[in-house]
């Protein structure tokens, strides 16, 4: 299933630096976009969303954009700190379906 | 904060075997999810629950796997015959709603691995 994909396994940046995190999708009829965090050992954790008929949301220091004409989102981190490193997955959702479609996950490390 | 939980952590189990995995969704949710992530792949979607039905299910989902939701607390994952290919995390999930602006809460997952 390749409808949400994140193309960069894994990403580092400097504390302090902005962190930025991609998602492509192929399918128009998605409705929802979410971004979750995920630390070993733990499940997803949700993070921030966005609604397909907007094309940003801001929650503190992170930031979503959603370019439909693209079919692209991205997750903004702005200031990344080191407790951001974990492996971010963008998921996908249908109003007309329950179930989350989610890529393949982005490792993002934070250095000192 | 409330959270989902599940037991056990890690259920190692031989192929052919049956197992239950167990989930404890947030006590106000209504709808329940079961996902699973093989190792290096992606987080897939199972099945969705709600009022002791089952509203959606994927084409993982086959006959070898059933939902319950015995008591007023638990929901419970059961794979009939497991197989070699069913090694992987399961996560449980709720919703308070099933609106798509109403995130899905994740428990830490069971670790599955048939042998």
């Amino acid at each position: 299933d390749q409808q949400v994909k994140q193309n960069s396994p894994s990403l580092s940046v400097q504390e302090g630096r902005i962190s930025i995190l991609n998602c492509d999708y192929t399918n128009s009829m998605f409705d929802y976009f979410l971004w979750y965090k995920k630390y070993p050992a733990e499940g997803p954790t949700f993070l921030i969303s966005i609604s397909s008929i907007k094309d940003k949301n801001e929650d503190g220091r992170f930031t979503v954009f959603l370019n439909k004409s693209a079919k692209h989102l991205s997750l903004h981190i702005v200031p990344s700190q080191p407790g951001d490193s974990a492996v971010y997955f963008c998921a996908a959702r249908m109003d007309s379906s329950y179930k989350l479609i989610f890529g393949s996950g982005t490792r993002l490390l934070v250095r000192p | 904060e409330p959270e989902v939980t599940q037991t056990p952590s890690h259920q190692v189990t031989q192929m052919g075997q049956e197992v239950i995995l167990r989930c404890v969704p947030i006590s106000n949710h209504l709808y329940f999810y079961w996902y699973r992530q093989i190792l290096g792949q992606k987080v897939e979607f199972l099945v969705s629950f709600y009022n002791n039905e089952i509203s959606e299910k994927s084409e993982i989902f086959d006959d070898q796997f059933s939902v319950e939701r015995p008591d007023g607390s638990n929901f419970t994952l059961k794979i009939r015959s497991t197989k070699l290919e069913d090694s992987a995390m399961y996560f449980c999930a709720s919703s308070e709603t099933p609106d798509v602006s109403y995130e899905q809460y994740f428990g830490p997952g069971t670790r599955l691995t048939v042998t």
